[in-house]
């Protein structure tokens, strides 16, 4: 199993709609989640930590469900600014120090 | 006032030559990172310095030798280039922590392209 799998879309929805994107870890041990967004041909920038009770950030949300592994970000009202790639960022298993591991990523076209 | 800045933005080399790309953080962070990202969009990380120690090395051809001079600065030499070298690279820092992870800042990469 990978240390991180995302689904990599793409997904298409028309601005104003809601999408949410799952991501699955292997790490039952981790104790840090983060959403990362990149733009094309950009670095990658932190869009969100994620904590366990869920967190909300204007327009965007983010959960975590330890017991099934897995993280969300639901993102409501998109924009056509929303397009990106939502990468899905846990701490790797067996090291002190952080290792952070990111999924191949989710892209996300938004449309007038 | 660039908090993680690489340089070059490009480089483009043949097979077999020798190159460098450079990163420095103005953050204060005590951690810096290497990660790869290959055609397929797929970042992976290389290396890690804490205060100039290595702490994290993957599975990474010594063709690929990281040096770090003091915490702000964490350089890649690469020898004998390779086709499969071809990605972008991008340098990250953090301020690094046993346990809780904190977020990684990273530079706006080096597009490496072997010929």
């Amino acid at each position: 199993r990978k240390e991180v799998e995302q689904d990599p879309g793409p997904f298409n929805v028309p601005e104003g709609a809601t999408v949410a994107f799952n991501c699955t870890y292997s790490n039952s041990a981790s104790q840090s989640f983060f959403w990362y967004r990149q733009d094309c041909r950009k670095e990658p920038k932190l869009l969100m930590s994620v904590y366990s009770s869920g967190n909300e950030d204007g327009r965007f949300t983010a959960q975590l469900n330890r017991a099934s592994q897995y993280i969300s970000l639901l993102i409501r009202d998109s924009k056509l600014s929303d397009s990106a790639t939502y990468l899905c960022v846990v701490k790797g298993e067996g090291t002190g120090f952080q290792k952070l591991v990111f999924g191949t990523g989710t892209r996300l076209l938004v449309s007038p | 006032d660039t908090a993680v800045s690489q340089t070059p933005k490009y480089l483009v080399t043949q097979m077999g030559n020798d190159k460098s790309i450079k990163c420095e953080q103005n953050l204060g962070h005590d951690t810096m990172y290497w990660y790869k990202q290959d055609s397929k969009k797929f970042l992976k990380i290389m290396f890690s310095y804490n205060n100039k120690e290595l702490i994290i090395n993957e599975t990474v051809p010594n063709r690929f030798s990281p040096k770090s001079p003091d915490k702000a600065h964490l350089n890649l030499h690469i020898n004998s280039l390779e086709l499969g070298d071809s990605a972008v690279y991008f340098c990250a820092s953090s301020q690094g922590q046993l346990g809780t992870a904190s977020p990684l800042h990273f530079g706006n990469g080096t597009r490496l392209t072997v010929t």
